[in-house]
């Protein structure tokens, strides 16, 4: 069964104090794996897609990486306003449906 | 202009009773998604439209019953409600290509509280 599982479950950083979040993922055959940013009462917003181990994506502080087994989602230097709850899919070969995992909540204090 | 919208935001009801989500997404996607979020933040799929064309049914209760009128809009009807029923619906959708569903677009989310 495609499953995907997200460690930690909650991580509380000092603003500035660098660190990875990870997903690791059990699928037959891996069309994409997506990451997202939820914010309390909000919708997940779309953060990055990775289709292919060795693949990395940048936007700001966040870089995401993928191997096959799993995806780490790097933060440097964060800053108050990245504290959300992290958010990791995959997507199946032949599947156009997601599988979530069930996120990290980073907290980052000033 | 929102991209995807959803109303109610919020929905409290007692057991029983019948309740409806609206979705409604102006950003041309051709899929589009019902997802349940539960306590435990746990995003699973619910249901998916192409063009109006139901794809995904996974293992829901047929007290839920999704509609399509058009490939911009997205009902969820869920009949008889349950306190398992309590949860968030969000709904999404996406431009599905060769490179698969591509990223998805949710909406803001109804919280539903069964009493």
């Amino acid at each position: 069964e495609d499953q995907v599982t997200q460690s930690p479950e909650a991580l509380r950083l000092q603003e500035g104090e660098s660190s990875s979040l990870n997903c690791s993922y059990t699928v037959s055959g891996l069309r994409g794996l997506f990451w997202y940013r939820q914010d309390p009462g909000k919708g997940p917003e779309f953060l990055f897609t990775l289709y292919s181990a060795g693949e990395e994506k940048e936007k700001e502080r966040l870089k995401a990486t993928l191997t096959k087994k799993e995806s780490f989602l790097h933060i440097t230097a964060p800053k108050p306003e990245d504290s959300a709850t992290y958010l990791c899919a995959v997507q199946a070969i032949g599947y156009n449906k997601l599988i979530f995992g069930a996120g990290t909540r980073l907290a980052v204090h000033p | 202009d929102t991209a995807v919208s959803q109303t109610p935001k919020y929905l409290v009801t007692q057991m029983g009773n019948d309740k409806s989500i609206k979705c409604e997404q102006n950003l041309g996607h051709d899929t589009m998604y019902w997802y349940k979020q539960d306590s435990k933040k746990f995003l699973k799929i619910m249901f998916s439209y192409n063009n109006k064309e139901l794809i995904i049914n996974e293992t829901v209760p047929n007290r839920f019953s999704p509609k399509s009128p058009d490939k911009a809009h997205l009902n969820l009807h869920i009949n008889s409600l349950e306190l398992g029923d309590s949860a968030v619906y969000f709904c999404a959708s996406s431009q599905v290509s060769g490179l698969g569903t591509g990223e998805l677009f949710f909406g803001e989310g109804s919280r539903l509280t069964v009493l």
